[in-house]
């Protein structure tokens, strides 16, 4: 689905070393979520956002911090990463106003740090 | 804190068999019941979802089973083809107050020609 964009879509980091990775969507939605996946553990939400100015926390936002620089952009940042924050990054995009909460996904980040 | 199980972890079946992949959730406040399928190196996409006010959904060969009192819910996939071999997650959205998605570990579904 090209209505939710990521980039980079692979990055290899050293340990310390501050990486963002960003989430672009063209769907006009206002809620966007920030995923990290492992191999046996799913999909766990790191972060999420249900408009410009709401910023929440999910189950494992330690070592993460995000911005929604607008409706349509939201970053998720490493401040300093490690080695167990290599994994699979997804974020999505759902949309309030439908009442239906299907969720998108984009096309994931694959993040080794070294 | 709000849980979502989900079984078996991985499930083979023959070309033209049955698959079913169980879910239970925690959060008895759960309203929309979402089934992703990912397949290797990809995105999830949704193949079905249900909303707590219906009992089953179908889709051709994909169908989904609710059971409030209970709190869990099934997939069921008739026919398997080998493209239905993927990895399957199950989700729960709450409606108290976060409307938070949790999702299941996934099962590794694997179609035997």
């Amino acid at each position: 689905d090209a209505d939710v964009t990521q980039t980079p879509r692979n990055r290899i980091t050293k340990t310390g070393k501050r990486i963002m990775l960003e989430c672009s969507q063209t769907k006009g939605h206002d809620r966007m979520y920030w995923y990290r996946q492992d191999p046996g553990l799913g999909l766990r939400l790191i972060y999420y956002s249900f408009d410009v100015k709401d910023i929440n926390k999910g189950e494992i936002s330690d070592g993460y911090s995000v911005s929604r620089q607008a409706q349509a952009k939201f970053s998720l940042s490493l401040e300093s990463a490690i080695p167990n924050q290599t994994a699979l990054y997804f974020c999505a995009t759902s949309d309030s106003g439908t009442g239906v909460g299907e969720q998108y996904f984009g096309p994931g980040t694959r993040l080794t740090v070294t | 804190g709000e849980n979502v199980e989900q079984h078996p972890s991985t499930l083979s079946v023959q070309e033209g068999d049955s698959a079913v992949i169980k879910c239970t959730y925690s959060d008895s406040a759960s309203n929309y019941f979402p089934w992703y399928k990912q397949e290797l190196g990809k995105r999830p996409q949704l193949i079905i979802d249900i909303r707590s006010n219906v009992g089953e959904k179908k889709d051709q060969r994909i169908a989904v089973t609710l059971n409030k009192t209970a709190k869990h819910f099934s997939l069921h996939i008739t026919e398997t083809q080998p493209e239905d071999s993927a990895v399957y997650f199950c989700a729960a959205r709450s409606t108290s107050g976060t409307y938070k998605y949790i999702f299941g570990t996934g099962t590794r579904l694997k179609v035997l020609a």
